[in-house]
């Protein structure tokens, strides 16, 4: 059984396109994050959420836009792509946020062209 | 916010135990410190926690100081499958809204040669 899981693996598209990131945890945890990891493997979140709501919104362009159907899905969604938006995005997810145990997905392969 | 430092790269040999230090002077009061290993093309995997003093678990120790300003991850007896990035990360603990803000810092990547 997969904990986190994310889909696609890899996703390669055009500048201007508008695409979205799946993911979805089976540990009954109740707060899930986006993270971003570019090409110097910095690893930046991006989002949380908890119980369904918005708890950490980092300086990201409004161009993200996460949504939490329910607690064991957080999807992201990329509007108008660019360049810079290249990158392997994580998801993670959590109990609680106190003692930051995360368990973090496979990892979305991310390639504007 | 509390920022981390780490070693950028770190070589050792089978064997041998590795302590990776982070430093974290602006640690603040409710911070924990939390160590993640990552290996190509995966996600980050918890490996340890600690408040201060000394923390043991089956895979590693984490040594922090009184003043916590600083934190070493131990491995021992490492093997080649010990070669990934270790991330050192301090948790912000934002009042009673039960929310944290992670700082990952940038990562020392650990090569073990046989």
């Amino acid at each position: 059984d997969t904990a986190v899981s994310q889909t696609p693996k890899y996703l390669v598209t055009q500048m201007g396109n508008d695409k979205s990131i799946k993911c979805e945890q089976n540990l009954g945890h109740d707060t899930m994050y986006w993270y971003k990891q570019d090409s110097k493997k910095f690893l930046k979140i991006m989002f949380s959420y908890n119980n369904k709501e918005l708890i950490i919104n980092e300086t990201v362009p409004n161009r993200f836009s996460p949504k939490s159907p329910d607690k064991a899905h957080l999807n992201l969604h990329i509007n108008s792509l660019e360049l810079g938006d290249s990158a392997v995005y994580f998801c993670a997810s959590s109990q609680g946020t106190l003692r930051y145990e995360q368990y973090f997905g496979p990892g979305t392969r991310l390639t504007v062209t | 916010l509390a920022k981390t430092t780490q070693p950028i790269s770190m070589d050792s040999y089978e064997g041998q135990e590795v302590n990776i230090t982070c430093s974290h002077n602006n640690i603040a009061t409710n911070d924990y410190i939390t160590w993640y290993q990552q290996f190509p093309s995966q996600g980050p995997r918890f490996i340890i926690q600690g408040y201060k003093t000394k923390v043991t678990n089956e895979v590693a120790s984490l040594f922090i100081p009184a003043d916590r300003k600083s934190s070493t991850l131990s491995l021992p007896r490492v093997s080649l499958s010990d070669t990934a990035v270790y991330y050192c990360l301090v948790g912000d603990i934002a009042g009673s809204s039960n929310t944290g803000k992670l700082i990952f810092g940038q990562g020392t990547t650990l090569q073990v040669k046989p």
